[in-house]
């Protein structure tokens, strides 16, 4: 079954400490995204790679850091520089880069939350 | 740069009634446009698309939305909605030769039997 998965669902962190959300997808998609979600803004996106090693910068990635080693991942780490880190997590994928008609596909999300 | 708006937060309908949520973007210049739709606690899923060709574009779940370029418009429409349409329906806006969508802030639909 092909999809995007993200773990956890749930994750609860104490403030000061990283924490690292998962993100895999068996779409064989070169571009995959990151977005934050919160109440009453929509989507923002963080950070996005459209090919394996190299990634950009979205409209707030102040205080968060990704990865792309292997085509089918993509973790984001939000880190302690990050203010207001508790939000809604979504990840997703799309078939290439470059072309902004292709319909992106999204992971169930995580909610993370910093006590 | 690019903007999308989505000015009813909430709509709040009552079953088999019809149903209207709006979107604007900021930009005339070419686009792509698209609906998507997030039941709780789930993340997103496309509803519908217009990238060229006709202005009436027909979705999932008997959705359709009509773009309209003098107007800079793009709004969603269903004849008769069912209590199971209760979700946040965001619109969405990239400008060709981007590689980017811009979000718009929402719309809560609530379905009432």
């Amino acid at each position: 079954d092909g999809g995007i998965t993200q773990s956890p669902k749930y994750l609860f962190r104490k403030e000061g400490q990283n924490v690292t959300l998962s993100c895999e997808q068996n779409l064989n998609h070169d571009a995959m995204y990151w977005y934050r979600q919160d109440p009453g803004q929509g989507l923002r996106l963080i950070y996005y790679s459209q090919i394996v090693n190299d990634f950009q910068k979205g409209d707030i990635a102040e205080g968060y850091s990704v990865s792309r080693e292997k085509k089918e991942s993509f973790p984001l780490t939000v880190t302690s520089a990050q203010k207001n880190p508790t939000a809604f997590y979504l990840c997703a994928s799309s078939i290439d880069s470059g072309h902004s008609y292709n319909e992106q596909f999204f992971g169930p999300g995580t909610r993370l939350t910093v006590l | 740069a690019q903007s999308v708006t989505q000015l009813d937060s909430q709509v709040p309908v009552f079953e088999e009634a019809p149903v209207e949520l709006r979107c604007n973007y900021s930009s005339s210049v070419s686009v792509y446009l698209f609906w998507y739709v997030q039941y709780p606690n789930q993340g997103l899923q496309l509803l519908l698309k217009y990238l060229s060709g006709s202005t009436l574009v027909k979705g999932i779940n008997g959705f359709e939305a009509e773009f309209n370029k003098s107007q800079t418009s793009f709004h969603l429409r269903k004849p008769s909605v069912h209590i199971s349409d209760t979700a946040e329906y965001f619109c969405a806006v990239s400008d060709r030769g981007t590689d980017k969508l811009i979000f718009g802030t929402g719309t809560r639909l609530q379905v009432f039997p």
